[in-house]
């Protein structure tokens, strides 16, 4: 299985400042098509996860510009400019590359 | 408008079977390049992907549990369902179902204990 690792596992932010999660797999994602099979989610409190970035570097529907993704074949980063308090939550990294899917531990992100 | 709605049993007892039911609206799974995939997650865990199904019936299966999952689908009514056999208390988690473009829309989840 593709292992997908993390870091940090909680991070502190100024509201107004930006942060960085970092995600590195154990394989690399890029597919032969080019596209590198790496996705972002943020789990706010209570709720179902929502898709942030998806194949790597593409904004999902409805995500302010303040996210963005990038990376290389096995290390990727989120991230977040100008930190708002609706940010708060837990981020996953995840590889929908092969079989099985799996996704990072997550990385919980708070306001200071 | 893509939604989601996961249904179960709410509680069910060790060795017995785990039915869900995912309704979903807004898409089909006859559609071209369309799925439904199941997630689960234990409370204050992380996420464990289980199976997809395709608009063309293909299925994948986590190979951690592939001899207990089944999925399939109900095109006509617009749901797809997963059974897990032979459950045990490590299976207790709420569970989502997602569209399996990216897990672009996911459903409220539905929390699922298992308990003697």
């Amino acid at each position: 299985d593709i292992v997908m690792t993390q870091a940090p596992l909680s991070v502190s932010v100024t509201p107004g400042e930006s942060a960085s999660i970092s995600c590195r797999s154990s394989k690399s994602l890029l597919h032969s098509n080019g596209i590198t099979y790496v996705y972002w989610y943020l789990q706010k409190p209570g709720k179902s996860p929502q898709l942030l970035i998806y194949r790597m570097s593409n904004l999902a529907s409805g995500v302010p510009d303040r996210f963005s993704g990038s990376g290389s074949e096995t290390d990727f980063t989120l991230k977040i400019s100008r930190v708002e308090a609706e940010d708060v939550g837990i981020y996953y990294c995840g590889q929908l590359l092969e079989n099985p899917y799996t996704f990072g531990a997550g990385t919980k992100l708070e306001l200071k | 408008q893509v939604t989601l709605k996961e249904s179960g049993p709410g509680i069910l007892q060790p060795s017995q079977t785990l039915s869900l039911t995912c309704t979903f609206s807004g898409f089909s799974l006859s559609t071209y390049g369309m799925g439904v995939g199941w997630i689960r997650q234990p409370s204050g865990k992380g996420l464990e992907w289980l199976a997809n199904i395709w608009w063309d019936d293909d299925k994948y299966y986590n190979p951690s549990l592939k001899n207990r999952l089944t999925i399939s689908k109900d095109t006509s009514n617009n749901q797809a369902f997963l059974k897990i056999t032979n459950v045990d208390t490590a299976d207790t988690a709420t569970y989502y179902c997602a569209t399996t473009t990216g897990f672009d829309y996911w459903g409220q989840g539905v929390m699922v204990t298992v308990s003697s």
